[in-house]
């Protein structure tokens, strides 16, 4: 089955305490993103990468970091974790855009997470 | 940038009647992506329809239809026989055909949709 997955998909952590949320695929995707979920906010990208070693900001990259060493997986690492990075995160992945290609997203099961 | 509204944070519509949500955004591209996502309490984020700009015929999937208006850059969702499985958040997003940061999609803030009986 064509899926992204994510873990864990709840997670508690205490302030400053590193912690990593994984991310798989299993698509050949080219394209993978972190996104972030806040209440009237919408969804919001963090990091994306196009690539295997080719990653780069989004909207709200302060505090994360990802790496994408092979291309089914891309990791978001949170090393210093605060408060305000409480959210809901979701993985998800596509092709690369064209017309004529497919074009849409897969997301992952999304990971609640609480820094407290 | 790209921007997405939504401008009804909440809709409600009865069992078996037909609701429309809104959705406008502002791109100055002419090739680009526009979807409707749903967001049921198990949070998983559901592909409902999807709409290819270059394209102008109205996409459909079953009771669910979009009325894209380019020129006006409007997106609206329509939900016809609205049943009590439709209950849940809904997205619109926006993603341009270029590549790069160019390939995120863009969340409105979303509408939550009630279903009564």
């Amino acid at each position: 089955e064509a899926q992204v997955t994510q873990n864990p998909r709840y997670l508690i952590t205490v302030t400053g305490k590193k912690l990593t949320v994984t991310c798989s695929q299993n698509m050949n995707h080219e394209y993978m993103s972190w996104y972030r979920q806040d209440p009237g906010l919408g969804l919001r990208q963090i990091y994306y990468s196009m690539n295997v070693e080719v990653t780069d900001k989004g909207d709200v990259p302060e505090g994360y970091k990802v790496s994408r060493k092979e291309k089914r997986n891309f990791p978001l690492i949170l090393e210093s974790p605060s408060p305000n990075q409480t959210s809901l995160y979701f993985c998800a992945s596509s092709p690369i855009a064209g017309r004529g290609r497919p074009y849409g997203y897969t997301f992952g099961s999304g990971t609640r997470l609480t820094v407290v | 940038a790209q921007t997405v509204t939504q401008s009804q944070p909440e809709m409600s519509v009865q069992e078996a009647e037909t609701v429309t949500l809104s959705c406008t955004y502002d791109t100055s591209e002419s090739d680009y992506y526009l979807f409707w996502y749903k967001q049921p309490p198990s949070r998983q984020m559901i592909l409902v329809i999807r709409q290819e700009a270059y394209k102008q015929q109205n996409a459909t999937e079953n009771r669910f239809s979009v009325n894209f208006q380019k020129a006006a850059k409007s997106f609206s969702l329509k939900i016809s026989d609205s049943q009590l499985g439709d209950a849940a958040m809904y997205f619109c997003a926006y993603r341009s055909a270029g590549t790069g940061t160019a390939s995120k999609l863009t969340f409105g803030t979303g509408t939550r949709l009630q279903v009564t009986l």
